[in-house]
């Protein structure tokens, strides 16, 4: 059973670059078939998805964010990553990891929540 | 503004039914992509109800179940519990990649 934990910094300033990992265990990050993946959730908000990466290493973005978003994969340490650049406070959001596959979100992690302020 | 339309909120009392709908449009649930549903307790991650249109998970009672006709998708609940109160979101897809629905608060009464 695939489980995920998200983890970094939980507090960044207006303008620098948030950065999140996602540990995956019970499965190997590079299994064909699934895709790994980052929803958004600002406080008392719905869900925004950020964007995902295959096994293969494509990665797909949402467009309002796409300028901003990187996702890679560290398949030595069964994890993979976002970094958004360029925050503001409209960032601020709990972040989730997931694992995408046949186009649906599971499982999820339990989640971290990002404050942007100065 | 999500690109999928939930609303915002329903209400029933233990015991009844009560349905969520989602309506997208020719450019996501129309061009036939499947609906998937969410469920989010109060301070949890979201996790996966429906899939498929209408298919369970292991472990999802099947009082929730659900359907797609057209442009739109609904969730069902019968035998209304307490233990339902959450927020419920759709997902599906369009030309753009992944989209949610901006979700429902279902309070039991």
């Amino acid at each position: 059973q695939l489980q995920l934990q998200e983890s970094g910094s939980g507090l960044v300033k207006p303008s620098q670059t948030l950065s999140l990992t996602c540990a995956v265990s019970g499965g190997s990050i590079s299994s064909g078939g699934y895709s790994w993946s980052w929803i958004r959730q600002p406080p008392g908000k719905g869900l925004e998805w950020i964007g995902y990466i295959y096994h293969s290493g494509s990665t797909y973005y949402n467009p309002s964010l796409k300028s901003r978003v990187t996702i890679s994969v560290d398949r030595s340490k069964n994890q993979f990553s976002l970094k958004l650049s360029s925050v503001t406070a409209a960032d601020t959001a709990v972040y989730y990891c997931a694992t995408h596959w046949d186009r649906r979100f599971d499982p999820w992690g339990q989640g971290t929540l990002v404050t942007v302020s100065s | 503004q999500s690109v999928l339309t939930q609303p915002p909120s329903v209400s029933g009392a233990p015991g009844q039914r009560v349905t969520i709908s989602c309506t997208g449009s020719s450019s996501n649930i129309g061009a036939g992509y499947d609906v998937h549903w969410y469920q989010q307790l109060p301070g949890t991650a979201p996790k996966l109800l429906i899939y498929g249109n209408s298919n369970r998970p292991s472990g999802v009672p099947d009082r929730f179940s659900g359907s797609k006709s057209g442009t739109s998708a609904s969730l069902a609940i019968t035998g209304l519990q307490a233990e339902d109160e959450a927020d419920y979101y759709c997902q599906s897809y369009d030309s753009s990649g992944v989209v949610f629905g901006g979700g429902t608060k279902l309070t039991v009464l």
